[in-house]
């Protein structure tokens, strides 16, 4: 069964500072997705990972794939409050009746302070 | 462009009762799901949608739930009668039947209370 851990699970961090978020998974994927989640919001759409090494940036988050180690990292550059939120990572399982769907990890709460 | 929809945002019911929810996918997305967070845990798969056709229900729990997508366009999940252990925030997500990169986009969640 695959199986997508997620570390830290929470996370509270002072703004300005730097901080990792590990992803990782335990089947081959190519494919891997960066969604936040602000609290009663949709799950927003971050970032769009599709093969070995593929690294995305958007402000101050920055997104990376390693398929050979199974591992994703969100990277988060000088954190601002406005980051808060809850961060999930999501590999993509296609099933043997060819369809597919999301694994989910456990979610990284994280909080900035001012 | 509309994003996913979901209603209700939230519904308190008791063990016992019924509870419908519902979903309306991004306009042309033939691809519907159903996930669901329980309090604590990660988000799990419950079933796949194309069009109308159920692809994949294996993350269903049990017989309790029941979800359809007359006409594959809306769906509906269906909760009888409902346990306390059903509590939990349900998500709807669709894509588009050939979408390159398999995204999904989610609506905001129903979350669910069974007292």
């Amino acid at each position: 069964e695959l199986k997508v851990e997620q570390n830290p699970l929470f996370l509270s961090m002072q703004e300005g500072k730097n901080y990792t978020i590990y992803c990782n998974y335990s089947t081959t994927s190519d494919r891997l997705y960066w969604y936040r989640q602000d609290p009663g919001k949709s799950l927003e759409s971050l970032f769009v990972l599709l093969s070995n090494g593929a690294v995305k940036q958007e402000g101050r988050l920055m997104a990376s794939l390693d398929t050979k180690a199974r591992l994703s990292t969100l990277h988060i550059t000088a954190a601002v409050h406005d980051l808060s939120a809850t961060y999930f990572c999501a590999v993509d399982l296609t099933t043997t009746s060819g369809t597919y769907k999301y694994i989910f990890g456990t979610g990284t709460r994280l909080k900035v302070l001012a | 462009e509309a994003g996913v929809t979901q209603f209700p945002s939230h519904s308190v019911i008791e063990k016992g009762q019924t509870v419908t929810l519902r979903c309306d996918p991004i306009s042309g997305h033939d691809n519907l799901y159903w996930y669901r967070r329980v309090m604590g845990k990660e988000i799990k798969f419950l079933l796949h949608f194309v069009k109308e056709s159920k692809q994949d229900e294996s993350g269903m729990p049990n017989n309790r739930f029941l979800a359809e997508r007359t006409g594959g366009t809306y769906s509906t999940l269906k909760v009888q009668p409902a346990e306390l252990e059903d509590s939990g925030v349900y998500f709807c997500a669709s894509s588009p039947l050939a979408g390159i990169n398999n995204e999904q986009f989610f609506g905001p969640g129903t979350r669910l209370t069974v007292l």
